[in-house]
C-alpha cells in the first residue's frame, strides 16, 4: 500500500528565515497532495495543496513544490513568524485506487523569535 | 455553520466496557474517515466511508468497527476497548472527488484503563 514519509520531524528556526518540509511517496497512482498545519491542542487544517497536473504553487508566504518523477512534494514557508509554529503533516491521496487519505508522521516546526 | 461534530470530547473509559464515538457533519459530504492520532506516528487512518452503507480499512482497522446508514454520520465503535487504544481521535469528511481537502472535527481524546 502507500507509504508516506515526512521529514524532518522536528525544525527549529529563526524568525524570518525559511523552513523546508519534504515528503515521499510510493503510490505513482496518487494525484492530491494537501498539507495540513495543527495549531496545539487544535484540530489539522489544510494549508494549501497541489494536484498531480501542477509543479509549483504559492499562496503568500508558503509554497509547495511536486516532483511526480521523483515522487516526492515539499512544503516551503518563507519570513517565517512565531504563530507559524505548529506541526505540519503532508498527506497524499488517490481517486484512482483506494482512497485511502494517507498522511504522514508530521513536522514540529518551531520559529525563535 | 459548516462543521464536523464529534462527541464525547474526553473519555475515560476501562478496558473492555464497549463505547461509540459519534461523528456528524453537516456539508452533505461523501467521503468520512476516523483517525487516530499519536505521538510520533501522526495521524493513521482507521475506517474511512465513500459514501453511505460503503466502509473499509485503513492502515490500523483491528479494534474498531464502524458504519454508515447515513451520509451525515459515521460512528466508530470500540467492541471491547483496551490500554493501547488511548489515543486522540479525529473524524473528518470530504467530497469524494473533487476537492481533496478533508475537514476535522475537535477530536475526542480517550484513555482507556
Amino acid at each position: 500500500g502507500e507509504n508516506v514519509e515526512q521529514h524532518p520531524s522536528t525544525l527549529s528556526v529563526q524568525e524570518g528565515d525559511s523552513a523546508v518540509i519534504k515528503c515521499t511517496y510510493s503510490d505513482s497512482a496518487s494525484n492530491y497532495f494537501p498539507w495540513y498545519k495543527q495549531e496545539l491542542g487544535k484540530r489539522p487544517q489544510l494549508i494549501i495543496d497541489i494536484r498531480s497536473n501542477v509543479g509549483e504553487k504559492k499562496d503568500q508566504r508558503i509554497a509547495v513544490t511536486l516532483n511526480k518523477t521523483a515522487k516526492h512534494f515539499s512544503l516551503h514557508i518563507t519570513e517565517t513568524q512565531p504563530e507559524d509554529s505548529a506541526v505540519y503533516f503532508c498527506a497524499v491521496y488517490s481517486t484512482s485506487g483506494t482512497y485511502k487519505y494517507i498522511f504522514g508522521t508530521g513536522t514540529r516546526l518551531k520559529v525563535l523569535a | 455553520e459548516a462543521q464536523v461534530t464529534q462527541n464525547p470530547r474526553y473519555l475515560i473509559t476501562v478496558t473492555g466496557k464497549k463505547l461509540t464515538v459519534t461523528c456528524s457533519q453537516n456539508m452533505n459530504h461523501e467521503y468520512m474517515s476516523w483517525y487516530r492520532q499519536d505521538p510520533g506516528l501522526g495521524l493513521r487512518q482507521i475506517y474511512y466511508s465513500m459514501n453511505v452503507e460503503v466502509t473499509d480499512k485503513g492502515d490500523v482497522p483491528e479494534g474498531y468497527k464502524v458504519s454508515r446508514k447515513e451520509k451525515r454520520n459515521f460512528p466508530l465503535i470500540l467492541e471491547s476497548p483496551s490500554p493501547n487504544q488511548t489515543s486522540l481521535y479525529f473524524c473528518a469528511s470530504g467530497y469524494r472527488l473533487y476537492t481533496g481537502e478533508l475537514f476535522f472535527g475537535e477530536g475526542s481524546r480517550l484513555t482507556v484503563l
